[in-house]
């Protein structure tokens, strides 16, 4: 069974701290996906990488950074948190980039104060 | 740009059928995907259809037309543990790497 983790379930930060989110698969797989959701406007990519040190950004960049080191591991990072950057951020990976089953993280609910 | 468009909310009662429908407008296709999420919880893969015509695992069936730019997820003998959000995601044919696209999910409430 493919297995992706995440490093917190809940995390509260204060306004202008740096927030790293970090997320790590068990497949394999070439590709990793940061999503935000919140209510009423669905997931929304932030970024994802097709392959180690390879990084495309998604719908919405901004505000966020990525790095992805190692194959397994991929992580977010908020340099400067700011209010509206509260949300769930789900992580997911998968074999292929397009058209190919995504297997998602537990999510982290992130709010910033 | 991509269009996926999905009901926002469905209510149904226990061991009724539930059909939830997704539109799509893309450019270009290669397969539709059907997710399920529990409120608080990851979205789970539920289906995956590439050619017309329907797909039946078990309790819940997935329908595709790609001349309509169309699919539906048919639940049947609909249980309580079935409140959840369903996701509609399609793929795309292009030639650059072009994660999936996701409609804004359809919130279905079981009630008895």
């Amino acid at each position: 069974d493919v297995k992706v983790t995440q490093s917190s379930r809940y995390l509260v930060k204060r306004t202008g701290e740096k927030v790293f989110l970090e997320c790590v698969q068990d497949m394999d797989h070439e590709n990793m996906f940061w999503y935000r959701q919140d209510p009423g406007l669905g997931l929304r990519l932030i970024y994802f990488s097709y392959d180690v040190k390879m990084k495309e950004k998604g719908d919405i960049p901004e505000g966020y950074s990525v790095s992805r080191e190692k194959k397994e591991r991929f992580s977010l990072i908020l340099e400067s948190a700011s209010t509206n950057q509260t949300s769930m951020y789900l992580c997911a990976s998968s074999f292929l980039v397009a058209a190919d089953t995504q297997y998602f993280g537990p999510g982290t609910r992130l709010t910033v104060l | 740009g991509q269009n996926i468009d999905q009901p926002t909310e469905m209510t149904a009662t226990e061991g009724a059928i539930v059909q939830i429908n997704c539109t799509y407008q893309t450019s270009g296709f290669n397969g539709l995907f059907w997710y399920q999420q529990h409120a608080g919880e990851a979205p789970t893969f539920l289906s995956y259809n590439v050619l017309d015509g329907l797909e039946e695992k078990g309790r819940f069936s997935s329908f595709l037309s790609r001349s309509k730019g169309y699919s539906y997820l048919l639940l049947k003998e609909l249980q309580m543990k079935d409140s959840a959000s369903y996701l509609c995601a399609v793929g795309l044919r292009n030639s650059g790497n072009t994660p999936l696209v996701f409609g804004k999910g359809t919130r279905l409430s079981v009630i008895a």
